[in-house]
């Protein structure tokens, strides 16, 4: 079974342009998770979907990062524009179904950005 | 406040010692999750274990065993006969329900001697 898949594996841009990461999660995981992982910490949720719909965004910053899956399956996070402390490491993970007792989530292998 | 806490930055041994990481939680709900990860170099996190509170019985799977103590709100990994190949980080999580986010301690990163 092929798992999270995640493109690219690193990227380093000059702050204030853009980037997208994309993430296609492992065949038939309903949920799906984006995760910020800053050097010597560990991941924080910053959006979770459902198919296609949101559950939690709440700690997406907002004003510069944006989400989506529009048909329920992969997805792609941008940041615009970036900044000096967006260099993290981005971790998609997918789990089977929100609600149902096997939730561990399985990661890709991330996004390494680094922000000059 | 910090829901999941790994008091323990920095671990070292030598191979075939036995090794034991700490987690402390904090919850106000009675149900909940808790994971034990793995990330090795290459940077991708790897699913160890999964203890759901509601069953307290500790087990053993292969070289891996856990403590999980409700008690004392702690979720602890041993690693017996280490070997290098476990070098890595290892970060304790916690879920408040079935697919909700997980929230990570800061992870313990182990190094083995060989």
């Amino acid at each position: 079974e092929a798992g999270v898949a995640q493109s690219p594996r690193y990227k380093i841009i000059e702050k204030r342009q853009s980037v997208a990461f994309w993430c296609n999660p492992i065949s038939g995981h309903a949920t799906l998770y984006w995760y910020q992982q800053i050097l010597g910490q560990g991941p924080k949720l910053l959006i979770q979907f459902q198919n296609n719909g949101v559950v939690d965004d709440s700690q997406l910053p907002k004003d510069r990062f944006s989400a989506e899956r529009l048909k329920g399956v992969d997805s792609t996070l941008k940041i615009q524009p970036a900044k000096l402390e967006d260099s993290a490491v981005y971790l998609c993970a997918s789990s089977f179904l929100a609600g149902s007792s096997y939730n561990e989530q399985f990661f890709g292998p991330g996004t390494r950005l680094t922000v000059l | 406040a910090q829901k999941v806490t790994q008091a323990q930055t920095e671990i070292s041994v030598v191979e075939k010692e036995d090794v034991t990481l700490d987690c402390v939680y904090e919850t106000r709900d009675t149900t909940y999750y808790l994971f034990w990860y793995k990330q090795p170099p290459s940077g991708e996190l790897v699913f160890l274990i999964r203890r759901n509170s509601f069953d307290e019985q500790n087990e053993i799977s292969g070289r891996y065993s856990w403590n999980f103590q409700k008690s004392t709100s702690s979720f602890n990994f041993t690693i017996t006969a280490s070997q290098v190949v476990d070098s890595a980080v290892y970060f304790c999580a916690l879920s408040e329900a079935p697919g909700n986010q997980f929230y990570f301690g800061t992870g313990t990163s182990l190094t083995v001697i060989p």
